[in-house]
């Protein structure tokens, strides 16, 4: 079993609805839990961190950790073809610092 | 500040020859991460320091692969001798302290080598 597992899907959605990519993790331990898009060709850039139980909103991106159950969710609403993108899922033990070990992405398409 | 530096963008070389791929992390962070990736693994790290001192290197694929950071605004990544099978993207990426780990990536050097 991976430490962090995603759905490599692809995962297709019509623009304007909401994308909903999930990412489970192994290690009881985690402590804080990212989000990062990579365009094809580009590197990973974050675009949302969570610590807590619950969901916390930016824009149009809601992050969502659920630790009892060792799942952590992101939801983008109103997806727009520039969303297209790889989303990976990446969890840290520590809450200062440290590595972090990532899943191996899932590929968002948003269709016109 | 400028991000996350990496250089060469892109490197193609013979197998057998050494590849020597640089970094400069963004001043004021405190961890280095070296990562590699591939469409068949994905994103793997490789070796990771904290304050200039490489605190785990488990991820070294064999002893083939070096790391060294001389000092806080520069790290190498060797690789002698090259072999086609560690073609792949290598991403430099540092973090800031009492940040949460959040990692901040270099545009990547894309090694091929043939």
């Amino acid at each position: 079993q991976k430490e962090v597992e995603q759905n490599s899907g692809p995962l297709s959605v019509p623009e304007g609805a909401i994308a909903s990519l999930n990412c489970t993790y192994s290690d009881r331990g985690s402590q804080s839990f990212f989000w990062y898009r990579q365009y094809s060709g580009k590197s990973p850039e974050l675009i949302m961190f969570i610590y807590s139980n619950g969901d916390k909103e930016d824009g149009r991106f809601t992050a969502q950790l659920n630790k009892a159950s060792q799942y952590v969710s992101l939801l983008i609403r109103d997806s727009q073809p520039s969303d297209s993108a790889t989303y990976l899922c990446a969890v840290n033990r520590n809450t200062n610092a440290g590595k972090s070990t990532f899943g191996d992405g899932t590929t968002l398409t948003v269709k016109p | 500040d400028a991000g996350v530096i990496q250089s060469p963008r892109h490197e193609v070389t013979e197998m057998g020859q050494e590849v020597t791929l640089r970094c400069k992390p963004i001043s004021g962070h405190d961890y280095l991460f070296w990562y590699r990736q591939t469409m068949m693994r994905g994103l793997e790290l490789l070796i990771y320091f904290n304050n200039n001192v490489p605190i785990d290197d488990s991820g070294m694929p064999e002893d083939r692969f070096s790391a060294k950071m001389p000092n806080a605004s520069f790290s190498t990544l060797k690789i002698q001798p090259s072999e086609p099978r560690d073609s792949a993207v290598y991403f430099c990426a540092s973090s800031p302290p009492n940040r949460g780990g959040e990692a901040f990536f270099g545009q990547g050097t894309r090694l091929t080598v043939v």
